[in-house]
């Protein structure tokens, strides 16, 4: 059974642009959950999707968003991008909300904001 | 405010020693309580979890035992070996039905040969 999967792997981008991050949740996997992981503020979660819904947020400025789709997969958005974004960017996923209480991370994103 | 709060920052154990990592919070409302292991250039994995009805829970080398009324928990590796050194992060999280995880901030645990 094929993991959570993040692409893009790395990515850099300079202030002000955009970036999209997409993840694709282990097959069967409804839930899908976004963290930031920073060396400074540790892993923050972010928000989490389910059945296309946005069940909860974190404390994020609304540059960040995130969207599912009717497969599973997710997508987060992060608008003008500040230097403070850089960060490794986690999907995670799990079959329903608090399920077990496992969550499958993928591998993450990891955005360079220059 | 950190919810969770994870000590020490780094460790170094020698392999076969007893590896040790603290937590602490303050939300009594908190009840799910899992750690979770990540190598470099990896995700977190789950370890092991305990709800607060219990005190201790074991798997294996990996041990959590859960202080409800000091609103504490910990994780003890045995025998640690040079394979286990990464970084264990705690968490905690509400029966609400989101997977909102509040992290610890991590300990770099270093297992020398």
């Amino acid at each position: 059974k094929a993991g959570v999967t993040q692409t893009p792997r790395y990515l850099i981008k300079t202030r002000g642009q955009q970036v999209t991050l997409s993840c694709s949740p282990i097959s069967g996997h409804r839930s899908v959950s976004w963290y930031q992981q920073t060396p400074g503020q540790g892993l923050q979660f972010l928000f989490e999707y389910f059945s296309e819904t946005q069940r909860n947020k974190g404390n994020f400025p609304g540059r960040f968003s995130g969207r599912q789709f009717s497969n599973s997969r997710s997508e987060m958005n992060v608008s003008t991008l500040e230097l403070g974004d850089s960060a490794l960017y986690l999907c995670a996923s799990s079959a329903l909300p608090r399920d077990t209480g496992e969550l499958f991370f993928g591998e993450g994103s990891r955005l360079t904001v220059l | 405010q950190q919810q969770v709060k994870q000590s020490p920052q780094s460790l170094i154990v020698q392999k076969g020693g007893i590896s040790i990592i603290n937590c602490a919070y303050e939300n009594t409302a908190f009840d799910y309580f899992p750690w979770y292991q990540q190598f470099p250039g990896k995700g977190p994995a789950l370890l092991i979890a305990i709800r607060p009805d219990v005190s201790e829970k074991k798997e294996g080398r990996f041990t959590i035992s859960f202080n409800k009324s000091a609103k504490q928990f910990s994780l003890h590796i045995m025998d640690s070996q040079p394979g286990d050194s990464a970084t264990y992060f705690c968490a905690a999280t509400f029966q609400t039905g989101a997977n909102n995880l509040f992290f610890g901030t991590g300990t770099r645990l270093t297992v020398i040969p």
